[in-house]
């Protein structure tokens, strides 16, 4: 059984840009959510998906989207990056929304906005 | 989303202590973990327990639903133990809301 991979590992980009960010879900799991973490704090929850639709956004402006395919892995997208970017994305997936067996997270991708 | 406060921020042990972090919830929750997270930056979950008690080898976690508060206990702590705990957790939204983490340094 695989776990949830994520791609790059890191990425520098400069403000302005736009950056792509992968992740493939455990086998068996329908629903994957994607996390910023900031340099010293808690992971925030930007959104989730399940049956390649957002069921849950968090607080973050529209330049976060993201998208889920049918085999379920999910792309995070962000647009005209920003210093405040700078942080690790974290994306973690589960089966039935996190119910019964909690979320399995991935190693993350470190990007750094300059 | 609901309020996690973790306790205590900083926990410094010597190799063999014992160990007790805690989690408070503001609100009811039907999803908690606690993650280790390492210095790669991967979240290991370490326990799914939304209630009750759990042991998984030097480590065991109890939760007190009614009481919205979760307690991690390292016992005969090594080094490698070391690193940041997070507990988190969800009521109806699904928005895994995570504490600020308590960090763990052990001492040989």
């Amino acid at each position: 059984e695989t776990g949830v991979t994520q791609s790059p590992t890191h990425l520098i980009k400069t403000r302005g840009q736009q950056v792509t960010l992968r992740c493939s879900s455990q086998s068996g799991h329908n629903t994957v959510s994607w996390y910023q973490q900031a340099l010293g704090q808690g992971p925030q929850f930007i959104f989730q998906y399940y049956r390649e639709e957002e069921n849950g956004r968090g607080n973050f402006p529209p330049r976060f989207s993201g998208l889920q395919f049918p085999n379920y892995s999910s792309e995070l997208n962000v647009n005209a990056l920003e210093l405040d970017d700078s942080a690790l994305y974290l994306c973690a997936s589960s089966s039935a929304g996190g119910v019964n067996y909690g979320y399995t997270f991935g190693s993350g991708t470190r990007l750094t906005v300059v | 989303g609901i309020q996690v406060e973790q306790s205590p921020p900083d926990l410094i042990l010597q190799e063999g202590a014992n160990s007790t972090l805690r989690c408070n919830f503001s609100d009811s929750v039907n999803n908690l973990q606690w993650f280790h997270q390492n210095p790669w930056g991967q979240l290991i979950n370490l326990f799914y327990i939304p209630s009750g008690t759990k042991q998984n080898g030097r480590l065991s976690a109890t939760t007190v639903a009614t009481e919205r508060y979760s307690l991690l206990y390292i016992s005969s702590s090594q080094t490698t133990d070391s690193g940041v705990y997070f507990c988190a957790g969800f009521n109806n939204d699904y928005k895994l809301s995570f504490g600020a983490g308590t960090t763990v340094t052990v001492r040989a």
